[in-house]
């Protein structure tokens, strides 16, 4: 089956660093990427939308000077926090879409990253 | 997207079929149903998916209502390891479509 791959799975930085997670499609090709992000208790909210090539679409009240996203292959996404702080800390997720107008194409999620901002 | 609803959570009893409702009274004709489920500290797991007909795989198996207002999923045997929140998600099957999450069922799977 489809494997979205994740990494790191955890990362703790200081405040105002920065810090890169990735996302990686191992066995298909995704033209477009989904970034999600989710508080204790609460459920997944989408953060923005990655197209290859192009540029990230964000969602309302996203900013995307904080949260820098480069799709620059067909199989790889990257979130980059720019000088994160405590309240960015949050558990983010990754989804690749196979594509095609496909009865069989579900959404594959990562795995998550926690990121602590101390 | 359509909404859907679902109840906050729910016990069954190891061993037993877990049945999970799911309301999505206001979908529309080409907007499948997905099923979901998140265990603690992971990310989302495909579970399965249908548009009119019921469905069955090797995890689980969806009935959906003849006017798919509603639709069922189905853990014949719940064990332990199936306790998790399950989200119910209707999108429309294009490609470039996100998933809108709602706050899904808690399901706990008691011994």
């Amino acid at each position: 089956g489809a494997v979205v791959s994740q990494h790191p799975s955890r990362v703790i930085c200081k405040s105002g660093t920065s810090v890169k997670i990735e996302c990686r499609s191992l066995d298909f090709q995704a033209t477009t990427m989904f970034w999600y992000r989710q508080f204790p208790k609460q459920s997944l909210m989408l953060m923005a939308t990655s197209n290859e090539g192009s540029k990230a679409t964000y969602e309302q009240g996203v900013e995307k000077d904080k949260f820098l996203i480069n799709h620059a292959s067909l199989t790889l996404s990257t979130l980059t926090v720019t000088s994160a702080h405590p309240e960015d800390s949050s558990f983010y997720i990754c989804s690749a879409d196979p594509g095609g107008f496909s009865y069989n194409s579900p959404l594959h999620f990562g795995n998550g990253t926690r990121l602590t901002v101390t | 997207d359509a909404k859907t609803t679902q109840p906050p959570s729910m016990d069954c009893a190891e061993g037993r079929a877990a049945n999970l409702p799911c309301n999505h009274s206001t979908i529309s004709g080409n907007e499948y149903v997905y099923w979901y489920r998140q265990i603690h500290s992971q990310g989302p797991q495909y579970i399965i998916h249908g548009l009119k007909n019921n469905e069955t795989n090797e995890m689980a198996s969806l009935i959906i209502t003849e006017d798919r207002k509603s639709s069922t999923l189905i853990l014949p045997h719940a064990t332990l390891r199936d306790t998790a929140v399950y989200y119910c998600i209707v999108r429309v099957d294009n490609y470039g479509q996100n998933f809108v999450f709602g706050p899904g069922t808690r399901l706990s799977v008691l011994p």
